[in-house]
């Protein structure tokens, strides 16, 4: 069975200081991992993926995630917020769809919002 | 290309009226999937295709129904509109396996009164 957590449901930080968006899942295959941004009133955009190959990952607008499997973890980080970044982030991990098989799922985490103070 | 594009954006319903929600892609993308997103619960999946004339069930199906009888669109059936039903949807597509980008469209914003 899959699952995803992400351990905040809201982080506060400083423009300018470092971001980090915590995610542990769980996967009895090799998962592949995602993390989407949602800005207010918006569809879905990729921030990045871990796809097996480098455990570092890095994203667009400065945004990268590390895969550990001893922790099952893939949390989201950026050195330096900026107020561009305020929106709701999904920690997502997937698995091969297989046809007509209930446990080909993509599975969401609830979400963690992210506000910057000036 | 358009990418994945949805109407209505925004629709109010009567209790027990019924409707469709429209998703297309331009894309040919193969896997189609219709979520729903409530607050504190992510996104979760209602039910998905993996090519023209193949759907399933996804995580909470109940109170909707889809068809794919073309590869570019993935209609979503409500047949008897219902308060819990009051949601945002999102319709995404996916050119194939798990490693692949999900592309979603700009969601559809639904109230049952």
């Amino acid at each position: 069975a899959q699952s995803v957590t992400q351990l905040d449901s809201h982080v506060s930080v400083s423009e300018g200081t470092p971001v980090l968006l915590r995610c542990n899942y769980s996967s009895s295959y090799s998962p592949s991992l995602f993390w989407y941004v949602q800005h207010p009133n918006k569809g879905l955009q990729l921030l990045l993926k871990y796809t097996s190959a480098a455990t570092l990952v890095k994203g667009i607008n400065g945004f990268e995630a590390e895969f550990k499997k001893s922790e099952t973890s893939f949390h989201l980080t950026k050195p330096s917020a900026h107020m561009s970044d305020a929106a709701e982030y999904f920690c997502v991990v997937r698995r091969e769809f297989t046809g007509y098989s209930s446990a080909s799922k993509i599975i969401f985490g609830s979400g963690t919002r992210l506000s910057i103070r000036p | 290309n358009a990418g994945v594009t949805q109407t209505p954006k925004f629709q109010v319903l009567k209790t027990g009226q019924s409707m469709t929600l429209q998703c297309a892609q331009d894309m040919n993308h193969e896997y189609m999937s219709w979520y729903r997103q409530d607050p504190g619960m992510g996104l979760r999946l209602i039910h998905y295709s993996v090519g023209a004339g193949i759907t399933d069930q996804g995580e909470v199906p109940n109170g909707y129904n889809v068809s794919r009888s073309t590869t570019e669109d993935f209609p979503l059936r409500l047949l008897s509109a219902a308060p819990s039903q009051t949601s945002v949807y999102f319709c995404a597509s996916t050119l194939g396996g798990a490693t692949d980008t999900q592309y979603f469209g700009p969601g559809t914003r639904l109230t049952v009164l």
